[in-house]
C-alpha cells in the first residue's frame, strides 16, 4: 500500500519569498515516482514537477524544485520567489512501478501568498 | 487546446437520477483515469483504462458506477441511482501509458456533481 502525508493544511508566504511545502510518503515499492500538482480555485489539477526514486539529482522546473530525501521518505516542494498567482491548493502524489495505474494523493496544502 | 477536456463542468441532479460524464483525453495518450475528489481531500482513484481495456477498479467504484472507453478514445462515467454521498468533483486524467512510474498524468478541469 502507498501513503502520502501532507502535514500542513495551510501555509502563508510573503510575495517574492520562498516557501517549502512538506510531503512524506510510504511505500514498499522499490521503484516509484513522486509528483506535485497545483489546484487553483477553478479546480483543474496542474502538473508541476516529477521526481523518480532512482534520480540522483533533485528535480527542478523553473521556480519549482523538489527536495528529495529518500532515506527520510520525504519529497518537499520548494517554490522560490512566490507570486500572488501561486495561491492555490498543492497536492503531493506518488505512483509505484508495481501498480503504475493509480496515483495516491495526499490531502493537500493550501498556500496563500500575501502581497 | 489539446488538453484533457470534461463535460459537463457542473451537474446538479436529484437523488435517484442517473448521470453520465464524458472525458476526452489528450489525443496520443493511451491511458485514461477517473478520480473522485471531495472537499478538503486529495483525489481518490476510481478506475483506469489502457486503450479500451479497463485494467483496475477501486473498491470505491460501487455497482452503481460504470465506466467505459469504447474504441480507446473518450470515456464515460455513469452513476446510477445517485445518492447525496456521490456529490464530489470527478476528475479525469490521461497519460502516455508506458507503464512506468514516470508516466505523468495530466488532468482535465473536472465535473462537479451536486446531488440534491
Amino acid at each position: 500500500a502507498q501513503k502520502i502525508t501532507q502535514t500542513q493544511p495551510g501555509m502563508f508566504v510573503q510575495e517574492k519569498e520562498a516557501v517549502t511545502l512538506d510531503c512524506t510518503y510510504d511505500t514498499s515499492d522499490p521503484s516509484y515516482g513522486l509528483f506535485w500538482y497545483k489546484q487553483p480555485s477553478s479546480g483543474e489539477m496542474i502538473f508541476l514537477i516529477y521526481q523518480g526514486s532512482y534520480d540522483q539529482q533533485n528535480a527542478t522546473e523553473g521556480r519549482y524544485s523538489l527536495n528529495f530525501q529518500k532515506a527520510r521518505k520525504s519529497a518537499n516542494l520548494v517554490i522560490s520567489a512566490s507570486q500572488l498567482g501561486d495561491s492555490a491548493m498543492y497536492f503531493c502524489a506518488m505512483r509505484g512501478n508495481t501498480n503504475a495505474g493509480k496515483s495516491t494523493f495526499g490531502d493537500g496544502t493550501t498556500l496563500t501568498v500575501k502581497p | 487546446d489539446t488538453g484533457v477536456s470534461q463535460n459537463p463542468r457542473h451537474k446538479i441532479t436529484k437523488r435517484g437520477q442517473n448521470v453520465t460524464f464524458r472525458c476526452d483525453p489528450i489525443s496520443e495518450h493511451n491511458r485514461l483515469y477517473w478520480y473522485r475528489q471531495t472537499l478538503g481531500q486529495g483525489p481518490e482513484f476510481l478506475t483506469y483504462f489502457q486503450n479500451e481495456a479497463q485494467l483496475e477498479k477501486s473498491r470505491l467504484l460501487s455497482d452503481r458506477f460504470s465506466a467505459e472507453r469504447p474504441k480507446g478514445s473518450f470515456s464515460t462515467l455513469e452513476i446510477q441511482r445517485t445518492e447525496q454521498g456521490d456529490s464530489a468533483m470527478y476528475l479525469c486524467a490521461s497519460s502516455l501509458g508506458d507503464g512506468k512510474s514516470t508516466d505523468t498524468q495530466y488532468f482535465g478541469p473536472g465535473t462537479r456533481l451536486t446531488v440534491l
